[in-house]
């Protein structure tokens, strides 16, 4: 299932860039998640999207930090003026309808110095 | 608020050694549950998921794993690892019908040849 493809691989930013990171879903998925994975942390869910909708945004920072699926192009997470604390692992997952049997690309590392 | 523990954060196995890797999660409801599996520079991949049924769950590539409703543990076991089973593991669940995993915080196998 290596049809969820997430770019770029590794991103850095300095503190106070932006980071954008992309997610296209599986062919026929229109269900879309993000899940970020801190340094020694699990996986924690940030947001669920459908096209041109958010679902579920209960699992985001509520500053600085913002999604969208637009109706033609990728999934995309944008992380405004970036901080040390924003480093991690940041990946997507897609699926066919609403369901936890999600199909997950190979995430994105984010490091900002 | 569901929680998952697993217990080892690296474990180191000769090939041919048996695996047995420890999951217990919190959840006051009915649950689903999932191993995951990363191999280095891959996407996250689902080995196994239990929904109902049977608790002995059959996997990909010779893992199983047991559902111990009583001792709220979803441990994932191979009778015989190989150098290939080199990766890092993640034990996750939801609840039913809900489509937010939460992860344990994973587990590195190394496997020696």
């Amino acid at each position: 299932n290596a049809g969820v493809m997430q770019n770029p691989r590794h991103l850095v930013r300095r503190r106070g860039q932006e980071a954008r990171l992309r997610c296209s879903p599986m062919k026929g998925h229109s269900h879309v998640y993000w899940y970020r994975q801190l340094p020694e942390e699990g996986l924690k869910f940030m947001v669920y999207l459908q096209k041109e909708n958010i679902i579920d945004e209960s699992g985001m920072p509520k500053e600085r930090f913002s999604a969208e699926f637009p109706k033609e192009g990728p999934s995309i997470l944008r992380i405004q003026q970036v901080v040390r604390g924003d480093s991690a692992a940041y990946f997507c997952a897609s699926s066919l309808g609403q369901a936890p049997e999600a199909f997950f690309g190979q995430g994105t590392r984010l490091t900002v110095v | 608020a569901q929680s998952v523990s697993q217990h080892n954060h690296h474990v180191i196995l000769s090939e041919a050694a048996s695996l047995e890797l420890g999951c217990n999660y919190s959840y006051g409801g009915t649950v689903n549950l999932f191993w995951y599996v990363q191999y280095p520079g891959q996407h996250l991949q689902l080995l196994l998921k239990y929904f109902s049924g049977d608790p002995l769950v059959k996997g990909i590539k010779g893992f199983e794993a047991e559902f111990i409703k009583s001792k709220f543990s979803f441990n994932l076991r191979k009778p015989s690892v190989q150098w290939s089973d080199t990766a890092e593991y993640f034990c996750a669940v939801t609840g039913a019908g809900s489509y937010q995993l939460t992860f344990g915080k994973g587990t590195k196998l190394s496997v020696i040849p």
